[in-house]
């Protein structure tokens, strides 16, 4: 069965430090994973995109890395910021059919405090 | 941001009401989708579109009922609301192509309430 698993479930941190977020899967054929960040009460919006050959890719300060062997990735967020806080969705795509069918983790809420 | 867009924000409606969630996208995409999202949990899709006059059921089992006469609107109708519906509902849309042009973006979303 194809599924997403997303670690810690939440977190809370203080302003300025470093988290990193979880995520495995066991989707197959895999396509590729993308995180997205979800503020409260608004659509999920896409930080990052991997596909199989990919190890990590920067967006600002979010950095995700992907280890296709493990089928595991994580979400390194550099010194973060109240604007942070929001659930981080991890998402992978499969290669098996022509809709690219796409299967979602439950999120990480984070909570970034002053 | 993306240019897709979703009304009402946010619906409290009485049960057996019929309601329509209206969803429009201006970036000329072919899919469009909608999802079910219920608090901490994930995504679930209820209704994909490949392009005009093509609509398929997702994963989920939904009463609600969709159309898609033009490439820009995606609108989902349930025809008798109950308490069950209460959730959120988020539309999508993508190119027409797979993998990594496939990525998916999302409306604000329409929080629905049923009493």
């Amino acid at each position: 069965k194809n599924q997403v698993e997303q670690s810690p479930q939440s977190l809370i941190i203080l302003e300025g430090k470093n988290c990193t977020l979880q995520c495995n899967y066991t989707v197959s054929p895999f396509s590729n994973l993308r995180w997205y960040k979800q503020d409260t009460g608004r659509g999920p919006v896409s930080l990052t995109i991997m596909t199989f050959s990919e190890n990590t890719k920067s967006n600002g300060r979010y950095t995700a890395t992907l280890d296709a062997d493990t089928k595991q990735s994580s979400l390194h967020i550099t010194a973060s910021q109240l604007s942070d806080s929001a659930s981080y969705i991890c998402v992978v795509s499969d290669r098996g059919s022509t809709l690219g069918r796409l299967y979602f983790g439950r999120g990480t809420q984070l909570t970034v405090w002053p | 941001e993306a240019d897709i867009y979703q009304t009402p924000r946010y619906l409290v409606i009485g049960t057996g009401k019929k309601i329509t969630l209206e969803c429009s996208q201006t970036m000329g995409h072919d899919k469009m989708y909608w999802y079910q999202q219920d608090p901490g949990m994930e995504l679930h899709l209820i209704h994909y579109s490949y392009g005009v006059n093509s609509t398929e059921k997702g994963d989920l089992s939904s009463e609600s009922t969709v159309s898609r006469i033009r490439t820009e609107h995606f609108p989902l109708t349930l025809e008798s609301a109950r308490p069950s519906h209460t959730s959120q509902y988020l539309c999508a849309s993508s190119e027409r192509g797979s993998g990594i042009s496939n990525t998916q973006y999302f409306g604000p979303g329409t929080r629905l309430t049923v009493l």
